[in-house]
């Protein structure tokens, strides 16, 4: 079946730091891939998507490139903020999913520091 | 208007009440959802609507009842629950069932006691 594995956390930066959050699927055919953004006592945002190969998702300085030689779908931003602490969850919806079922990864802790 | 509104908010309810959450969107999307988020975990699927039809339902016991009255609305009903039901209750919604992406509400946190 799918799954979806991200690096384990938590992340702790500091402000201003480079940001990479590891994420790789398993899954047949090309699934659409997402990131989530879940901030303290909320529901979780969509971050940002793609769904195809190379196809690059971007939103709020946060970057993901789709890449189907090495199945993975890592989040990145140059320069992170206080603000950005939350927790992220990778997902995907697999070509032979019935019905948007998502498959989410288990969600990686991020903590800035100012 | 992009929001999945759900109330309440936060539900304290004893094992013994019947309570409701009750989950709305105005955005034309068809498909609707039902996640169960226990706490540093993701959210996990209870339940599909599928053009108001239930399509999925992933072996959630009974007494947990979901209800879509209409295109925008998506209830779940809640009676004789558990201490370990307590959790972060998620409504979301998609445009359809099809690969496109889900927008999810804020939650109900919901305390069995």
């Amino acid at each position: 079946g799918d799954s979806v594995t991200q690096m384990e956390g938590p992340v702790t930066l500091s402000e201003e730091a480079f940001l990479t959050i590891n994420c790789t699927y398993t899954a047949t055919g090309y699934p659409s891939l997402f990131w989530y953004v879940q901030y303290p006592g909320e529901g979780l945002q969509l971050l940002l998507k793609a769904t195809k190969a190379d196809d690059k998702g971007s939103n709020k300085g946060f970057e993901a490139t789709y890449r189907k030689e090495t199945t993975s779908f890592h989040l990145e931003k140059g320069s992170v903020q206080v603000s950005d602490s939350a927790v992220y969850f990778c997902a995907l919806i697999g070509v032979d999913t019935s019905y948007g079922k998502l498959t989410f990864g288990q969600g990686t802790i991020l903590t800035v520091h100012p | 208007d992009t929001e999945v509104t759900q109330t309440p908010k936060h539900l304290v309810m004893g094992m013994t009440n019947k309570k409701s959450l009750k989950c709305e969107q105005h955005m034309g999307h068809r498909a609707m959802y039902w996640y169960k988020q226990k706490a540093k975990k993701p959210p996990e699927l209870m339940f599909v609507y599928s053009y108001e039809k239930l399509s999925i339902n992933e072996s959630v016991p009974s007494r947990f009842s979901p209800e879509c009255p209409n295109s925008s609305l998506l209830n779940l009903h809640l009676h004789a629950l558990q201490p370990e039901d307590s959790a972060l209750y998620l409504c979301a919604s998609s445009l359809d069932s099809q690969n496109t992406e889900a927008f999810f509400g804020q939650g109900t946190r919901l305390t069995v006691v």
